[in-house]
């Protein structure tokens, strides 16, 4: 079974600046990793699959990047509506990593 | 525009069963594949089952052997059947369509199963 390892498990950026969440995949996914975005009580929204590709509306600030099994979702001139937790997911197996926690203060 | 909406969630006790229901709408529901995901209060996401458009069916370990995925194409819905519920089963379900690759592109809004003695 695939695990997928996320950091940091928290991360606390300033209005305007610059995050940038990690994903490792225990063995070789290729690209077929998706991000989620998920905020407090509400549904995941899908925001990149194909581990760079922008799902529908989203904003082009939101930019995912890697291949095989290190994966990066950067987040730029972060507003307070990103405040969000962050799940990167193997699609192909369906193996969602543990999350990270993004603070906007 | 693009929907699913799940139903059926509610409390129940250890050994018990229940049926959850998420109805799509706005696209072709038998060209894809729908998946649920389950979140334990305050934990991450959980993958579930997913089922294909044609009815090829996939289980996560925990729930393999108690729980079922069918669909109704002609209904525009999935189902979960969940059997021999346990405590740790808590969650929200998350309904989901799924890109042909296995993407959950669109989410429902989820329905709380709690199993309490």
């Amino acid at each position: 079974e695939i695990v997928m390892t996320q950091s940091p498990v928290t991360l606390s950026v300033s209005p305007g600046g610059r995050a940038t969440l990690s994903c490792r995949a225990s063995q070789s996914i290729s690209t077929n990793l998706a991000w989620y975005q998920q905020k407090p009580g509400q549904a995941p929204r899908l925001l990149i699959y194909g581990a760079s590709t922008r799902a529908t509306g989203i904003p082009a600030r939101f930019v995912g990047s890697g291949s095989g099994t290190e994966f990066t979702l950067s987040i730029s001139s972060l507003q307070s509506e990103d405040s969000a937790v962050y799940f990167c997911q193997q699609f192909k197996g369906w193996h969602f990593g543990q999350g990270t926690r993004l603070e906007i203060k | 525009e693009v929907q699913v909406l799940e139903s059926g969630g509610g409390l129940v006790q250890p050994g018990e069963s229940l049926r959850l229901s998420c109805a799509a709408s706005g696209f072709t529901f038998s060209n894809y594949p729908m998946s649920w995901v389950r979140q334990a209060p305050g934990k991450g996401l959980d993958w579930v089952s997913a089922i294909t458009g044609s009815g090829v069916r996939y289980y996560a370990e925990s729930v393999k052997g108690r729980f079922t995925t069918s669909r109704d194409n002609s209904r525009n819905t999935v189902y979960l059947q969940m059997d021999s519920l346990r405590v740790d089963d808590t969650a929200i379900y998350y309904c989901a369509k799924e890109t042909p690759d296995g993407v959950a592109a669109v989410w429902g809004q989820g329905t709380l199963v709690t199993v309490s003695s």
